[in-house]
């Protein structure tokens, strides 16, 4: 089966850097994603990794190591909009269009 | 209009009734899924299609079915409601260029 493992809360400083952590089980693996979903919203893609290293868009990297079955997601330059929850997500190799989220971690910013 | 749409936006119904959540797209994927979302839980896959022909179970398809009807189209239904399906539903397409899903705005069903 899949599952995955992602902290419930974070709360950071605006203008501050934050990193979301998610490590996961699987069976096979495919990619590694990240989605922002905004309280009363749709969850919105934000990166993929399907290799390992880092993927960089803007203010958001995500980074994925397979050996580890460990990636985060690094928010930078924090803005009061970036409140949200943040949900990792896995496909697996042995069915590479099932894929799983976990719980989900709320990042609260401060001023 | 919305790639992916969703109908209807909120539901209330009560026990032992029978719902359908509809869902069509406009992005030409083949790949279409049903996610349910409670509070703390994240979103929990009900069921996937790849095809009209290819239908697969999720992680919790007890007391769910579904009818893929065309490419475009990708039904939920709840044969005999009950109380804890009150949740928000999503249907998303899977673009396998990018690896992203694409969600529709969600359909709250509230079951008394």
């Amino acid at each position: 089966g899949q599952s995955l493992e992602q902290p419930s809360e974070v709360t950071a400083v605006e203008g501050a850097i934050v990193q979301i952590n998610c490590t996961y089980q699987t069976s096979g693996f495919y990619g590694l994603s990240w989605y922002q979903q905004h309280d009363g919203g749709a969850p919105t893609f934000l990166s993929y990794n399907g290799l390992d290293g880092l993927e960089e868009t803007g203010r958001f990297s995500s980074f994925l190591s397979r050996s580890d079955s460990y990636g985060y997601l690094l928010l930078q330059e924090l803005q009061m909009k970036d409140s949200a929850s943040y949900f990792c997500a896995v496909s697996g190799y042995s069915s590479a269009s099932k894929i799983i989220f976990g719980s989900g971690t709320r990042l609260s910013i401060r001023p | 209009d919305a790639d992916v749409t969703q109908t209807p936006r909120n539901r209330i119904t009560k026990t032992g009734k029978r719902i359908m959540l509809e869902c069509s797209q406009t992005k030409g994927h083949d790949r279409m899924y049903w996610y349910r979302q409670d509070p703390g839980l994240g979103l929990r896959l009900i069921y996937y299609s790849f095809d009209v022909k290819d239908i697969n179970k999720g992680e919790i398809s007890d007391g769910y079915s579904v009818s893929r009807q065309a490419q475009a189209k990708f039904s939920l239904s709840l044969e005999s409601a009950i109380p804890n399906q009150t949740a928000l539903y999503f249907c998303a397409t899977f673009g396998t260029a990018t690896g992203e899903l694409f969600f529709g705005e969600g359909s709250r069903l509230t079951v008394l």
